[in-house]
């Protein structure tokens, strides 16, 4: 079974662009959750998203948004890039069990650089 | 109060010892947690999961969890350097009705040979 994946690998943007990143999830995963990873903040949650819904956010602008298609893959969406957004984004995959995300597959992120 | 949060070390273990890797949590309605372990340059992945009170093994790993003192634990037993790797404790919190996976910082651990 194919694992999670996440295109582009690398991205190289300047401030005041915006950048689309994409996730495909595992064969029969509904839900998929970003996460931004910096060096001094970890992981951090961005959003969720279940059967094309947005169920749970973070604490993020809204220059950060998100989207899920009905075959479950999701895009995300960052507008007016600012350098603090340089990151590794990490896309992961779940399945879920009485309506609660339980064990998360990353796939192998995509790091942002913004200049 | 961090929702999640872990020592960020680094740890240093001699190869063969016992690793220990702690977490403590902030939401007491959390039900399930979990580690994982991420090598420099790579994405997190799953090693343990836990749901209920008490220790939880897989081969070298056990996973120890206190819901009473919101604690749940790592323990890597007869460690080897290929166990070096930041280890991330996650805990499912629930956020204005919807749940959400929220990471400790993590724990950066070093075995040497």
């Amino acid at each position: 079974k194919a694992g999670v994946t996440q295109t582009p690998r690398y991205l190289i943007k300047t401030r005041g662009q915006q950048v689309t990143l994409s996730c495909s999830p595992i064969s029969g995963h509904r839900s998929v959750s970003w996460y931004q990873q910096t060096p001094g903040q970890g992981l951090q949650f961005l959003f969720e998203y279940f059967s094309e819904t947005q169920r749970n956010k973070g604490n993020f602008p809204g220059r950060f948004s998100g989207r899920q298609f009905s075959n479950s893959r999701s895009e995300m969406n960052v507008s007016t890039l600012e350098l603090g957004d340089s990151a590794l984004y990490l896309c992961a995959s779940s399945l879920v069990t009485g309506g609660a995300v339980e064990k998360l597959f990353f796939g192998s992120g995509t790091q942002l650089s913004v200049l | 109060q961090k929702e999640v949060e872990q020592n960020s070390g680094p740890l240093s273990v001699p190869e063969g010892a016992i690793a220990s890797l702690n977490c403590t949590y902030s939401d007491r309605g959390s039900q399930s947690f979990f580690w994982y372990r991420q090598y420099s340059g790579k994405s997190p992945e799953l090693i343990m999961s836990i749901y209920s009170n008490g220790d939880k093994e897989d081969g070298r790993f056990t996973a120890q969890l206190n819901k009473a003192s919101q604690y749940v634990s790592l323990l890597i037993r007869d460690s080897q350097p290929s166990d070096s790797a930041t280890y991330l404790c996650a805990v499912n919190l629930y956020d204005q009705g919807a749940q959400k996976l929220v990471f400790g910082q993590g724990t950066r651990l070093t075995i040497n040979p």
